[in-house]
């Protein structure tokens, strides 16, 4: 089945520890997404990529890394110096370019402990 | 500054009745719209688009209607079942671009049998 694959779907971390959420997709898809969700709020863009090797800065990117080393997958690492790291993290990709809905993995819930 | 608002956090209709969730946007260059819905702990799920040059779109018991001149789209169920409870987001984006999706904060919808 194609689709998109978030692991793991509940993740602990320590406070000053970095953390690496998983996503991959079997779709073909060009274009990938990190978004976080906070209870009360919309998804926030963390970063996006539409294009292997090549990536931007969402509207919170501080404090976040990716990487896109493979059209299938793009990891995000959430690192020590974001100050509020406990969230639902979602993952999306879709084909390049405009007039296309996203397709949104299973999420990762991330707690700091 | 949000570029989509969704200013109903919630909305509680009777099963069979119709249910209408409303989207504004600020930014006149987005020209493709979306909604998802979501259940807690999961991914949301796309359900219905519309492009600009249309100002209506219908799939099933869904149908989304966007009023350019007031920037502001609308997403109508009928009838409306206990199933369809859920969290309803609209996005936005600039369709011809690589631009990815803007989101709202959501409606929470509540189907009552």
């Amino acid at each position: 089945d194609g689709g998109i694959t978030q692991s793991p779907k509940y993740l602990f971390r320590k406070e000053g520890q970095n953390v690496t959420l998983s996503c991959e997709q079997n779709l073909n898809h060009d274009a990938m997404y990190w978004y976080r969700q906070d209870p009360g709020q919309g998804l926030r863009l963390i970063y996006y990529s539409q294009i292997v090797n090549d990536f931007q800065k969402g509207d919170i990117a501080e404090g976040y890394s990716v990487s896109r080393e493979k059209k299938e997958s793009f990891p995000l690492t959430v690192t020590s110096a974001q100050k509020n790291p406990t969230a639902f993290y979602l993952c999306a990709s879709s084909t390049k370019g405009g007039y296309t809905e996203a397709f949104f993995g299973q999420g990762t819930r991330l707690t700091v402990v | 500054d949000q570029q989509v608002k969704q200013n109903s956090p919630s909305l509680s209709v009777q099963e069979g009745r119709i249910s209408i969730l409303n989207c504004d946007y600020t930014n006149s260059m987005f020209d493709y719209f979306l909604w998802y819905k979501k259940y807690p702990a999961e991914g949301p799920t796309f359900l219905i688009s519309i492009s600009s040059i249309k100002d209506k779109n219908e799939d099933g018991r869904f149908t989304v209607f966007l009023n350019k001149s007031a920037k502001h789209l609308s997403l109508h169920i009928v009838p409306s079942q206990p199933g369809d409870s859920a969290v309803y987001f609209c996005a936005a984006n600039y369709g011809g671009s690589q631009g990815n999706l803007i989101f709202g904060k959501g409606t929470k919808l509540s189907v009552k049998p």
